[in-house]
This record gives structure tokens, C-alpha cells and sequence, in this order.
């Protein structure tokens, strides 16, 4: 079953515009992470952020956590022709025992014109 | 980029049969995940291992088992394919408790069933 849900599932824009994409969860948790996935191929771990942190920066990227609200956004500042990928966010529970997961959204598709 | 290496690359089985699929978690890193990814979904937890036991299962079948060897490299076995299993296999390592951490995700194994 799916935790995460983004939207929108599909976005396009021009390369220099900003990209916000949007994450709601259901239960308590850790923290949450966002991944990019490139053609169907493996994903690449972009950040972190945990449940008692509210904003957390890193280069072009800024996420934000919301936890009365279960959602979390991700930010792509300026963006570029190589942001084109699908983008997950994906909850970690918030308990470390057996069967602890990460549990991965549908994706976003972030499509950047040149 | 990525230190986890999946094999094969791409696979195509009959319904019926069965596959291993093989994985190389990153150096120092002593835990595996697996995750199914069909066409246009999120990663799917099918289960992880740590230091060579089962540490966790999502929900999957019987047929869907796995091993972890002392070098922690990783293989996921499926038996009696079924269509539905057409999917991107994906292999995720990570140093101890991977939640509260990011994964460091292979580049998949990307299995077709007929």
C-alpha cells in the first residue's frame, strides 16, 4: 500500500522556473525522503527530513515538513533540463523494529523544457 | 554514482518458472532491501535483510524469498512466475537501520514475464 501520495502526479515547466511538488501522508512518522528516478531506472536518495525539523536545504533543493498536516513539499529552485525524472517521497514509520520500511508514493513527473 | 549493483539487467521468463536475481550492496553496508516497482507505480517493500536474517516482509507471497550471505550481497528468488510479476526489481543497501537513513538504490533488474 502506498503512504505517500504527490502531486501533481505530472509536472511541466521552463528551465529557470521553480518546481514545487506536494506530498501528503496518513500515520506518524521518523522522518520523510525524497528520491529522484531517472527512465525507469534506480532511485537516488535527494534528502532527508526528520519529524521534528521543519525545513531543510540542500544546493538547489529545499524541503519542508509539515507534520499537523501529514505533507510535506519539495522545491527545485532554477530549475534544469537534467531535473527531468520522477520524483518520490517516501515515509519512514515512526518505530525501528521488524517490519519497519520505507514506504514509497506513486511519483511525481517533473518534465523540464529547455 | 551508485555502489549497489543488480544482475541481470534485463531478464524475460516464461510463466511458470523461476529467476534469481542478484544484488551487491554497497561497501560497509551490512542491509538490504528489495522493492517491486510495476510500470508507472511507486517502489513496492517486498522484504530486507540484516547481517543474514530476514528483518521484515511486505506483502508478498510465499514464492517471493531471499538470502542475505555473509558478504551481504543479496538474492531475490521467485518461483511459479506469474505475469503480474513483470517489474522493475529494485536492491537498496544501507549501514544498519536504513529508515533513518537514505538508501543507496541499484540500478534495477528490469524483468519481463510471458
Amino acid at each position: 500500500s502506498q503512504q505517500g501520495e504527490e502531486d501533481p502526479q505530472a509536472l511541466s515547466i521552463q528551465e529557470g522556473e521553480n518546481a514545487t511538488m506536494n506530498c501528503s501522508y496518513k500515520t506518524s512518522i521518523n522522518n520523510l525522503q525524497w528520491y529522484r528516478q531517472n527512465s525507469g531506472r534506480g532511485l537516488v536518495h535527494l534528502i532527508l527530513i526528520r519529524s521534528n525539523e521543519r525545513e531543510k536545504h540542500s544546493g538547489r533543493l529545499r524541503v519542508t515538513l509539515d507534520t499537523s498536516k501529514k505533507s510535506s513539499s519539495l522545491l527545485i529552485t532554477a530549475s534544469r533540463a537534467a531535473d527531468t525524472a520522477s520524483y518520490f517521497c517516501a515515509t519512514a514509520p515512526n518505530y525501528t523494529g521488524a517490519n519497519s520500511k520505507l514506504t514509497f508514493g506513486k511519483g511525481i513527473t517533473l518534465s523540464v523544457r529547455p | 554514482e551508485t555502489g549497489v549493483t543488480q544482475s541481470p539487467t534485463h531478464l524475460i521468463k516464461t510463466r511458470g518458472q523461476q529467476v534469481t536475481l542478484r544484488c551487491s550492496s554497497q561497501s560497509g553496508h551490512n542491509t538490504v532491501s528489495w522493492y517491486q516497482q510495476a510500470l508507472g507505480q511507486g517502489p513496492q517493500f517486498i522484504f530486507q535483510y540484516y547481517r543474514e536474517e530476514e528483518n521484515g516482509r511486505g506483502n508478498f507471497p510465499p514464492r517471493f524469498s531471499g538470502l542475505q550471505f555473509p558478504n551481504y550481497s543479496s538474492e531475490l528468488n521467485v518461483n511459479a512466475l506469474e505475469l503480474d510479476d513483470s517489474a522493475l526489481y529494485l536492491c537498496a543497501s544501507s549501514l544498519n537501520i536504513p529508515i533513518l537513513s537514505g538508501y543507496t538504490f541499484g540500478s534495477g533488474t528490469r524483468l519481463t514475464v510471458v
